[in-house]
């Protein structure tokens, strides 16, 4: 069974630091894995997929890394601003045939300080 | 860019009532899916609907609730008697074709079951 974590629960850091987010998988034969945005309240945005494939991508700040053989992924923001804040969720499909579910961590609750 | 719209974005309703919630996928998608998220909890899968039938559903997805396509646009989620623990934000997603296709989120309906 799949379950993913996601570490820390909430962070708080000045305007410009560049942070880390953490999203840990149990069973590492995935397809792919999602990263998203959460603001309160609202919708799920995604910011980033990076397939089985692949060690990285990149988006404008953002840099999503995998490492399947360990189970984790990682979400890099440079620069933060206090529009980064938000809650960051990562997910993985559960493949099987036409099924793709996605299982979800809890989140990061990211609060970028001016 | 395409998006998937639900609606409404928020529905106040009366314990054993039914609601319908409402999605319009993106309009060359095959892969459809509903989830919810319950304040302060992961989002949870409900359930996948492809070729015009259920591909699989959770536990969560009883008897009380129902999909369904009834045109080439819409997608619905319809909850026969609602229950208090029916309260969450209920989002509607679809993919394209291809195991590792992002899936594509709407905004949520916002459902307050009082």
């Amino acid at each position: 069974k799949q379950e993913v974590t996601q570490i820390p629960a909430a962070l708080s850091v000045p305007e410009g630091e560049n942070l880390v987010l953490n999203c840990s998988f149990t069973d590492s034969a995935i397809y792919n894995l999602q990263w998203f945005r959460q603001d309160p309240g609202k919708g799920l945005t995604s910011l980033l997929l990076i397939q089985s494939s692949q060690r990285e991508q990149t988006s404008g700040r953002l840099n999503a890394s995998l490492d399947k053989s360990s189970g984790r992924s990682t979400l890099y923001i440079a620069a933060s601003q206090p529009g980064d804040s938000a809650t960051y969720l990562c997910a993985v499909p559960y493949n099987a045939g036409n099924n793709r579910k996605l299982i979800w961590g809890l989140g990061t609750s990211l609060a970028v300080n001016p | 860019e395409p998006e998937v719209t639900q609606t409404p974005s928020h529905q106040v309703t009366q314990m054993g009532q039914e609601v319908i919630l409402r999605c319009v996928p993106i309009s060359n998608h095959l892969y459809f899916y509903w989830y919810r998220q319950i304040l302060g909890q992961k989002v949870e899968f409900l359930v996948s609907f492809y070729n015009n039938e259920i591909s699989e559903k959770s536990e969560i997805f009883d008897d009380q609730f129902s999909v369904e396509r009834p045109d080439g646009s819409n997608f619905t989620l319809k909850i026969r008697s609602t229950k208090l623990e029916d309260s969450a934000m209920y989002f509607c997603a679809s993919s394209d074709q291809g195991s590792n296709q992002p899936q594509h989120f709407g905004d949520g309906t916002r459902l307050s079951i009082l």
